[in-house]
């Protein structure tokens, strides 16, 4: 089956600085790469995804990467706002199946 | 429009007892996911409903474990005999045909085994 790895598992920065979450997959089925961003309590929230036939999406202040050949995708957030400190998790997913989630990157954004 | 919806938000149960967690998916969602999250873990994989086929229950962890869908809506997971390891928060998913890639998650039932 799929096995999904994520790090770091907690991550500090400045308010307005970037922050970086990466995440390895070994199923090269797998094809479709969502993130989730999940506030203490709260429901996961689709921040943004990124399907195999695409290298990158960005969207405002969240970038995705996806290296398909290292089996790689990256969360990238640029100008870190607190109200960005929240638990990220990745997953991978073969289109209209389960996903299987990342352990989880805590994010905290130092005003 | 409405969200998934999940209840109970809260359950404490005494080990032995028997649960039902209900999910009510967006209304014309035909496929229905459910997922075990430990505190400080990713979700994982329970089981998969399309409609009310259950198409694949391999991440139930044991024969405790029972979901339903019987009219392709509604779906409840029961959990017989709770043990202390079952104390996690269970959350559901659905998703349209139109865009069978997103998912869409409730805000789970949290179980607490006492």
């Amino acid at each position: 089956g799929e096995n999904v790895e994520q790090h770091p598992s907690t991550l500090s920065v400045q308010e307005g600085d970037s922050a970086v979450i990466k995440c390895t997959y070994s199923d090269s089925a797998s094809n479709y790469f969502p993130w989730y961003k999940q506030e203490l309590g709260k429901r996961p929230q689709l921040i943004i995804d990124i399907r195999s036939n695409v290298g990158e999406k960005k969207d405002q202040r969240i970038a995705v990467t996806l290296n398909k050949t290292a089996k790689h995708f990256s969360l990238h957030i640029t100008e870190t706002q607190p109200e960005d400190s929240a638990v990220y998790f990745c997953a991978a997913a073969n289109t209209g199946n389960q996903f299987y989630f990342g352990t989880g990157t805590s994010l905290t954004v130092i005003p | 429009g409405a969200g998934v919806s999940q209840s109970p938000r809260y359950k404490v149960a005494k080990r032995g007892q028997d649960v039902a967690l209900r999910c009510d998916p967006i209304s014309g969602h035909v496929s229905l996911f459910w997922y075990q999250q430990a505190l400080g873990q990713g979700p994982e994989f329970l089981t998969y409903f399309q409609n009310e086929a259950q198409l694949d229950k391999s991440g139930l962890p044991s024969d405790r474990f029972f979901a339903e869908r019987p009219e392709g809506s509604v779906s409840t997971l029961k959990i017989q005999r709770t043990q202390q390891e079952d104390s996690a928060v269970y959350l559901c998913a659905s998703s349209s045909p139109q865009t069978p890639d997103t998912q869409y998650f409730g805000p789970g039932t949290r179980l607490t085994v006492l």
